[in-house]
């Protein structure tokens, strides 16, 4: 069973497209996290939720919206694509918060045309 | 703010020599500390980590870090590398922010290159 799960795995769409990225995680972690990979590897935190509670919400554009339907799910939503949001989105769970370390997903590489 | 710096980029070294990754962070509260390893197309995984106790921490795959709080630093240490453990490395620190929650940084990463 994977425990962090991420759909799709690959996302091409054109400048000014919504998409959806998925996650789950069946670990009974109580925190879930989305980072965004640039091209030279840079990792940065974008948000986090704890008990479906949003508890980080780092400098991201507002057309970037996280929902989290139940404790096991956590999905970034995306308006009006842009070229620069071309990168590799990885979804997070963890236990007790940033106090234990982080499962992460496979990652959704997102290209935007 | 919280900042976590690796301080090289790039690490190239020849299997069976030794290598170490340095991680320093800025925190001087009580902090939490984690070395994750990216292999190509995959996502991170936890290679080791420091939440309390003896200050040496080991992998199972033979590599260790030391939390120096004196010189808040983590560094990676492994004695004698494999071509399998080229990868991407990165550093991880959690301390607590205001308003109470651990929020996590990671530094920029260690690209480590192992030669035959």
């Amino acid at each position: 069973d994977t425990a962090v799960s991420q759909t799709p795995k690959y996302l091409v769409t054109q400048m000014g497209n919504d998409k959806s990225i998925k996650c789950e995680q069946n670990l009974g972690h109580d925190t879930m996290y989305w980072y965004k990979q640039d091209s030279k590897k840079f990792l940065k935190i974008m948000f986090s939720y704890n008990n479906k509670e949003l508890i980080i919400n780092e400098t991201v554009p507002n057309r970037f919206s996280p929902k989290s339907p139940d404790k096991a799910h956590l999905n970034l939503h995306i308006n009006s694509l842009e070229l620069g949001d071309s990168a590799v989105y990885f979804c997070a769970s963890s236990h007790r918060q940033g106090r234990n370390e982080q499962f992460f997903g496979p990652g959704t590489r997102l290209t935007v045309l | 703010a919280q900042s976590v710096t690796q301080l090289d980029s790039q690490v190239p070294v020849f299997e069976e020599a030794p290598v170490e990754l340095r991680c320093n962070y800025s925190s001087s509260v009580s902090v939490y500390l984690f070395w994750y390893v990216q292999y190509p197309n995959q996502g991170l995984q936890l290679l080791l980590k420091y939440l309390s106790g003896s200050t040496l921490v080991e992998s199972i795959n033979g590599f260790e870090a030391e939390f120096n709080k004196s010189q808040t630093s983590f560094h990676l240490r492994k004695p004698s590398v494999h071509i399998s453990d080229t990868a991407e490395y990165f550093c991880a620190v959690s301390d607590k922010r205001t308003g109470g929650s651990y929020i996590p940084t990671f530094g920029r990463g260690t690209s480590l290159i192992v030669h035959p």
